[in-house]
């Protein structure tokens, strides 16, 4: 069975300092790797995905996450965080080749909190 | 606006009642899926359709659980004899799978408060 694992469950930031949270997954097999966000009173939104290929990913909002097989992570990055990325973020993964798939597993979630 | 949609938002019952949610997917997504969100917890995978078929279900959906895509359109979620343990978020997503872009996009959630 899969399981994803994010180590920072709460994060605070002041404005413009940089941010990475930490994902981790374990599964040996082709994984689809995602990053959602949700901010407070909203439904999840997607902020990225990773497929295949280029395994540095450019998402909404300035987001990126970088998918490193070897070590199965795949972490969050912004170079500088805003007031407004203050949310929840989730890590997920499903099985399966491009296009395929279907359950997401979720990690438990970081709450960011951005300071003015 | 045409996102997942779902109904009731808040739902708060008492302890042995049964209840009964609504989603909407995205038109013409033919997979629906339902997780469960947990305080501190991310989303829980519980069971997912395709068109109308019910095509896996997690061990979380006990016998207490029923869902339903009777058209392949939208889905009930239906929990009878609720428990305190069942007060949650049941959170509906869909995609469209013949995409080969495997994103899921969620509804709003229906919070369920049982007494």
């Amino acid at each position: 069975a899969q399981s994803v694992s994010q180590h920072n469950h709460h994060v605070i930031l002041s404005e413009a300092a940089s941010l990475e949270l930490g994902c981790n997954y374990s599964y040996g097999g082709t994984v689809n790797l995602f990053w959602y966000v949700q901010y407070p009173g909203q439904h999840l939104q997607l902020l990225l995905k990773y497929f295949s290929g280029d395994p540095l990913v450019k998402g909404i909002k300035g987001f990126e996450a970088e998918f490193i097989k070897s070590k199965f992570s795949f972490n969050l990055r912004k170079p500088s965080v805003q007031w407004s990325d203050t949310a929840e973020y989730f890590c997920a993964v499903n099985e399966g080749l491009t296009g395929g798939g279907n359950k997401l597993t979720f990690g438990t979630g970081t709450q960011l909190k951005v300071e003015l | 606006d045409t996102g997942v949609s779902q109904d009731p938002r808040h739902k708060i019952t008492k302890r042995g009642q049964n209840v009964t949610f609504r989603c909407d997917p995205i038109s013409e997504h033919n997979r629906l899926y339902w997780y469960r969100q947990t305080l501190g917890q991310g989303p829980e995978f519980l069971t997912y359709f395709q068109n109308e078929a019910q095509l896996e279900k997690s061990r979380l959906l006990s016998d207490r659980f029923s869902a339903e895509r009777p058209k392949g359109s939208f889905s009930t979620l239906e929990i009878q004899r609720t428990e305190q343990g069942d007060s949650a978020m049941y959170l509906c997503a869909s995609r469209q799978s013949t995409s080969g872009i495997d994103t899921q996009y969620f509804g709003p959630g229906t919070r369920l408060t049982v007494l």
